[in-house]
């Protein structure tokens, strides 16, 4: 069975600079998605990026982009220029590229709370 | 476009009772998967809906059931309520791939209280 593991509880960074969040995972295998999801106090959760795992280039969404080291099942966020509004709940999933059955099966981490220091 | 609404909000119900809650999916969207987050946790998967049938499932008992309608809305519905079933229950809707290269939109979930 696929487990994503996020060890980092909280993360504190100051406006305007950078940080990492950190994310681990843990299959057999060989095609699959990894994401980062945010969830602000609304509740909603909202994609930040998506990786395919087929996909040597790391993604990047404007400020976001992902560190993904397939051999070492890391898959690191990086948020740079940080603002207030990155406040948030930030999640990091899987999904299995296997055809058929639950495709929208998501495997969360447990979560890295990160506040934002004006 | 509309996004995906949950309904209610928040609810509280007593253990042994029985909750039906809401989810209507956005515009063109035609596959519902519900999700159970405990508080501190991340969203574990409930089950997902497609052509208004069950076609994946994660590991909930079966007194954990749902539907889906033909305007692709859906329902969960959790019978003989116990304390552990206190959570948030997240809707999210997506088209249908082969693969998992569907995104998924999210609703803001639905918080279920148990005493």
């Amino acid at each position: 069975a696929q487990t994503v593991t996020q060890s980092q509880p909280e993360m504190s960074v100051q406006e305007a600079e950078t940080v990492t969040l950190s994310c681990t995972y843990d299959t057999s295998e060989s095609d699959y998605y990894l994401f980062w999801y945010k969830q602000p106090p609304s509740r909603q959760m909202i994609l930040v990026i998506r990786q395919e795992a087929y996909k040597q280039q790391n993604a990047t969404e404007n400020r976001f982009s992902v560190n993904f080291q397939k051999a070492a099942k890391s898959f690191s966020l990086k948020i740079s220029d940080s603002q207030l509004g990155d406040a948030a709940m930030y999640f990091c999933a899987y999904r299995s590229a296997s055809g058929g059955g639950a495709t929208n099966k998501l495997i969360f981490g447990t979560g890295t709370l990160l506040a934002v220091q004006p | 476009e509309t996004g995906v609404t949950q309904s209610p909000t928040h609810l509280i119900k007593t253990r042994g009772q029985q909750v039906t809650l809401r989810c209507s999916s956005q515009s063109g969207h035609n596959t519902v998967s519900w999700y159970q987050q405990a508080l501190g946790q991340g969203p574990q998967f409930i089950f997902q809906y497609y052509r208004e049938e069950e076609n994946g499932r994660g590991n909930f008992p079966p007194r954990f059931s749902g539907l889906q309608f033909p305007n692709y809305s859906s329902e969960l519905n959790v019978n003989a309520l116990e304390l552990d079933d206190s959570a948030l229950y997240l809707c999210a809707s997506s088209t249908p791939t082969l693969t998992g290269a569907n995104v998924l939109t999210f609703g803001a979930g639905s918080r279920l209280t148990v005493l």
